[in-house]
Order: C-alpha cells, then structure tokens, then sequence
C-alpha cells in the first residue's frame, strides 16, 4: 500500500523550541517537498529535494531546516527562529523533480504553538 | 495582485447540482494545470490533471481550460455531499516541481 505519510498528526510546541516533523513516502519517489498551509492562502513551498542528500529553499525557507539523508524520508525541522509556526504543514513527492507538477501529498501536520 | 486568484466561498449547493468552480491567473506562460481536492485536516489528493487548453473528462469531473482568457474552470455533476471539500487549483509553467496553488474554494453539497 503505497503512500505518504506524516507524524505526528498534531504537535503542540512551546515558544523558543524546536520541533522535528517526520515525512516518509514508499512510492520510490526521488523528489519530496514541504509546504505550509495557512487559512485564506495557497500552499506555500517551504524546501524541496531532488535527490538523495541535495536539497533547496523554496519561497519561504526562513527558521525552518531540512535533511534528505534516505530517499524515502524528508523531516522538517521548524526552528525557534520561525516567527509565526503555527501552521498546517504537507508533504508531498513526484516521481522526479522534472515531473514534479504532479505531486502526492501526505495527510499533513498540524503545529501549534503555545 | 496574486499570481492565481480564487473565489474562497463557501459555495453551498443542493445534491445533484451541477458545480463550477473557477480560478484566474496572471502569467500566460502557464501550460499545466491541476485541480486537487481537500477534506477537513486531510492532505489534498490530485483530481484533475490538464496541459494547455481544452477539457478533459473523468467520470462526473470535467476541467476546463481557456488561456485567451487565462481561465480553468472545474465542473462537477451530479454533485454529492461527499464532494464537500476545499477545491484547490494550481499551476506551473512546465512540468517541474514550481506549483502556483490558488487559495482554495470551499464547497458545500446539502443532502
């Protein structure tokens, strides 16, 4: 049964920590993603990675971090240094990066800080 | 002025109804457009799946594109209370991962 999938499904955080989101996908994908979702808005692309251990900013890198080090894992880590956290966040994966348009998303991740 | 504009609604329709849900863009350079689906606090799963203009048809979902006018267009018949959702549009130029996501339309179908 091949998917994405994200945990936690919910994640409270205390102002001034770092949390780790996981994201794993078995679809044999080479590229993943992170965005983020906020009420009224289109999802916004956080990172991206193309391969194993290559990964880039996206349009709102800022207080997050990455690691690509399995193809099939892509955690995000949000960082205290993130003004504004609280946020739905998904991940997603295409085949490749060059046929990326068509992308799966997991179930998400919804952060809340305290 | 956002690249891809769409109306937020809550679109509220009865059950049978025939939907069309709609987003505008800016950039002419775009050539491929999806439609994706979101249920409450779920991920959103890909519906539609067009390059350049025309329609294309699957089962009660027609997408509709027309970039003279720089408009797709999403039409669902038949409607059912489990199309209730947010319907997401989004964009790219070519086919890399560069996705514009339109802001998103609630639809709500009475029983």
């Amino acid at each position: 049964d091949g998917g994405i999938t994200q945990s936690p499904k919910y994640l409270f955080r205390k102002e001034g920590q770092n949390v780790t989101l996981s994201c794993e996908q078995n679809l044999n994908h080479d590229a993943m993603y992170w965005y983020r979702q906020d009420p009224g808005q289109g999802l916004r692309l956080i990172y991206y990675s193309q391969i194993v251990n290559d990964f880039q900013k996206g349009d709102i890198a800022e207080g997050y971090s990455v690691s690509r080090e399995k193809k099939e894992s892509f955690p995000l880590t949000v960082t205290s240094a993130q003004k504004n956290p609280t946020a739905f966040y998904l991940c997603a994966s295409s085949i490749d990066w060059i046929l990326g348009d068509e992308q799966f998303f997991g179930p998400g991740t919804r952060l809340t800080v305290l | 002025q956002k690249e891809v504009e769409q109306d937020p609604g809550p679109l509220s329709v009865p059950e049978g109804a025939i939907v069309s849900l709609n987003c505008t863009y800016s950039n002419s350079a775009f050539q491929y457009f999806m439609w994706y689906r979101q249920y409450s606090r779920k991920g959103p799963e890909l519906l539609m799946y067009t390059y350049s203009s025309g329609n294309k048809e699957d089962g009660r979902f027609t997408a509709q594109v027309d970039k003279s006018s720089k408009y797709i267009s999403l039409f669902i018949r038949d409607s059912q209370p489990s199309d209730s959702a947010t319907y997401l549009c989004a964009m790219s130029q070519d086919s890399s991962y560069k996705l514009i996501f339109g802001s998103g339309t609630r639809l709500l179908v009475r029983p």
